[in-house]
């Protein structure tokens, strides 16, 4: 079975240009998750799909990020414009409900580096 | 809000060592504690998964713990292997809830 599919791996990109990430999630997964992990820091949370709904875009910087996922399967991720303080990596994750436990399956990331 | 702490947030051990991983959190309402493996430019793998209702889960070489009323999850690792070099990272669920407050992790070096 596939896992969750990141691309590109590596960006690199000036500040104030735009950047877009996409995420092919594992098959038949209705939720989709987004997450901002900084250098020696866990994951945090920026949006949650549900289907091809944002339910939760509550830690979103709905000022310069944007998402969607159309379909409600493939999803991607916009930075416009990019920040020095964007550099990060981009998780996408993926999964389903089991009773209370939310299961997620993560992708290898993106590596997002603003100079 | 919950906070998540991993102490200490590097390890370096010889072949052979028996690895103690740490985790606190603050806020005992959890539904599950879980831990997961990061590798160098890879995704975040679920290692173990300890229900609220639960005190430990094994599989294999790794065992974890868990103490909701002291707000600390311990994950063991016998006999470390040179392919257990990863970041190990925890994860507290809140209760009825599906968001993960993550800690910043452990990175592990196994010296061959």
């Amino acid at each position: 079975e596939a896992g969750v599919v990141q691309s590109p791996r590596y960006k690199i990109i000036e500040k104030k240009q735009p950047v877009a990430f996409w995420c092919n999630p594992i098959s038949g997964h209705n939720t989709l998750y987004w997450y901002r992990q900084n250098l020696g820091q866990g994951p945090e949370l920026l949006i949650r799909y549900e289907n091809e709904e944002a339910v939760d875009d509550s830690q979103l910087p709905k000022d310069r990020f944007s998402a969607e996922r159309l379909k409600g399967v493939d999803s991607t991720l916009k930075i416009q414009p990019a920040e020095l303080g964007d550099s990060a990596v981009y998780l996408c994750a993926s999964g389903d409900r089991r009773g209370l436990i939310y299961e997620q399956y993560f992708g290898p990331g993106t590596r997002l580096t603003v100079t | 809000k919950q906070e998540v702490t991993q102490i200490p947030a590097a390890l370096s051990v010889p072949e052979g060592e028996n690895l103690v991983l740490n985790c606190s959190f603050t806020d005992s309402a959890i539904y599950n504690l879980q831990w997961f493996r990061q590798d160098p430019g890879k995704g975040l793998t679920s290692l173990l998964l300890i229900q609220s209702s639960q005190r430990e889960q094994t599989s294999g070489r790794l065992n974890a713990s868990l103490d909701k009323s002291s707000g600390r999850s311990t994950l063991y690792i016998a006999a470390s292997q040179p392919g257990d070099s990863a970041t190990y990272l925890c994860a507290a669920q809140r209760s009825n809830d599906y968001k993960l407050s993550f800690g910043a992790g452990t990175t592990v070096t196994v010296r061959a």
